[in-house]
């Protein structure tokens, strides 16, 4: 696609239930990344795919939090058993190739995670 | 550990005033830098990278950076701002001794008064 897109753009849950986002890269971009943004605080790293591997899980909080993704496509983050501090923006990004870390991330808009 | 630092989190200018905002770094090895911003209502964009070369790197509107590798920084600078330019901006760092993920600071929240 033109963009990254992800869905839902809001989402509002109760404690302990699971959520699940959505991220299509561009078409084409083969690393894709997962921040999370909390209010007030910087791009926290999560996990990053070089196609459908994660060689890079080490940011992932808990193991409430996984995620996986099919080909060089679309990606799932899950988080299950949502606590209130998981309330915070997630991030996707994409880009050409990861390995050389000469590239450029292209964002999405984010989803906002609310946890009452 | 690698890490990113942003001397400043809110920043606040009148319009033609000069702009420098501080980055340092925590990282072994070969580094890229980057510069990202992002306006009121849009997504994270790129303004400026360096990867290598000339260590002054010019980006769009006319911000330009400059990669210190002996004081670990790459500070943000434009001579004048614009009330456009009222944005959150965001210092990263990525390199090979960290499999090449991509390391963002707190950012810098930047209100330029007309």
């Amino acid at each position: 696609g033109a963009g990254v897109s992800q869905s839902p753009s809001n989402k509002v849950t109760e404690k302990g239930k699971d959520v699940e986002l959505r991220c299509d890269p561009i078409s084409g971009h083969t690393a894709l990344y997962w921040y999370r943004q909390r209010l007030g605080q910087g791009l926290e790293f999560l996990i990053y795919f070089q196609g459908n591997s994660a060689p890079d899980k080490s940011g992932l909080p808990s193991d409430r939090f996984s995620a996986e993704r099919t080909g060089e496509s679309v990606s799932t983050l899950t988080i299950q058993r949502t606590q209130q501090e998981d309330s915070a923006v997630y991030l996707c990004a994409s880009s050409l190739e990861g390995s050389s870390g000469a590239n450029v991330l292209t964002f999405g808009a984010g989803s906002r995670l609310t946890v009452l | 550990a690698q890490s990113v630092s942003q001397h400043n989190h809110h920043v606040i200018l009148s319009e033609a005033a000069s702009l420098e905002l501080g980055c340092n770094y925590s990282y072994g090895g070969t580094v890229n830098l980057f510069w990202y911003v992002q306006y009121p209502g849009q997504h994270l964009q790129l303004l400026l990278k360096y990867f290598s070369g000339d260590p002054l790197v010019k980006g769009i509107k006319g911000f330009e950076a400059e990669f210190i590798k002996s004081k670990f920084s790459f500070n943000l600078r434009k001579p004048s701002v614009q009330w456009s330019d009222t944005a959150e901006y965001f210092c990263a760092v990525n390199g090979n001794t960290g499999g090449f993920k991509t390391i963002f600071g707190a950012g810098t929240r930047l209100f330029v008064k007309a």
